[in-house]
């Protein structure tokens, strides 16, 4: 079973509206962490942010914030006023506890095209 | 600047060909790992060092083996290439336990493409 479901393979916005990307995840552990990944066309992994399955607030970074939904097991990244420069590929990644053969090890969905429009 | 180095950037080997590719790390991590992105798969873990001294395989094993040379540095072999192994190679570093995001720290990657 696919430990990060990204069900969209592309999202269009238009600039300086919101956008949400969807991310769920499957784990038994309950010690996680949740990660969220930017890759733009020159190809390096950009971290945007981080949610800990203890934390009690969603996590925010600048314009980026994580809707954490532990019940639902969804942590959908929310991008406000968007721009033209955050056109790229999204990665949803999960790093479970610290339990012995998957130690460190990220577990990343399959991405999110987004194209963000004038 | 601090973070991961990875070499080369871009190489073309024909099938049957070996390679190394090298990463090293200078944030006194603990962690390295060597992942492979294909098109519509996301990143793929091969093998990974959670300390110097140990390796374990991934979730991609097969026609790639790993050297931890020390605490900097972690390599990827290919020992015979094959074209089912074009794709891009992320080396990454991380702490072994803490708070946060661990730290978790990507280099820019490796373009191998196998003819």
């Amino acid at each position: 079973a696919q430990k990060i479901t990204q069900t969209q393979p592309g999202m269009f916005v238009q600039e300086k509206e919101a956008v949400t990307l969807d991310c769920t995840y499957d784990t038994s552990d309950p010690s996680y962490g949740l990660f969220w990944y930017k890759q733009p066309s020159s190809g390096e992994m950009i971290f945007l942010i981080y949610q800990g399955s203890y934390d009690q607030q969603n996590a925010t970074e600048g314009r980026y914030s994580l809707n954490f939904q532990k019940a639902r097991k969804s942590a959908n990244l929310v991008i406000s006023a968007s721009q033209l420069g955050d056109s790229a590929m999204y990665f949803c990644a999960m790093r479970e506890g610290n339990r012995g053969s998957t130690l460190g090890r990220l577990y990343f969905g399959r991405g999110t095209q987004l194209t963000v429009w004038p | 600047n601090a973070g991961v180095t990875q070499t080369p950037k871009f190489q073309v080997l024909k099938t049957g060909q070996s390679m190394t590719l090298q990463c090293a790390q200078d944030m006194n991590h603990n962690s390295m790992y060597w992942y492979r992105q294909d098109p519509g798969m996301g990143l793929r873990l091969i093998y990974y060092s959670a300390s110097e001294g140990t390796t374990d395989k991934g979730e991609v094993p097969n026609g790639y083996n790993v050297s931890r040379l020390n605490k900097r540095e972690f390599s990827l072999r290919l020992e015979s290439a094959a074209p089912s192994q074009t794709s891009v190679y992320f080396c990454a570093s991380s702490v072994l336990q803490g708070e946060g995001n661990y730290g978790y720290t990507f280099g820019s990657g490796t373009r191998l493409t196998v003819v």
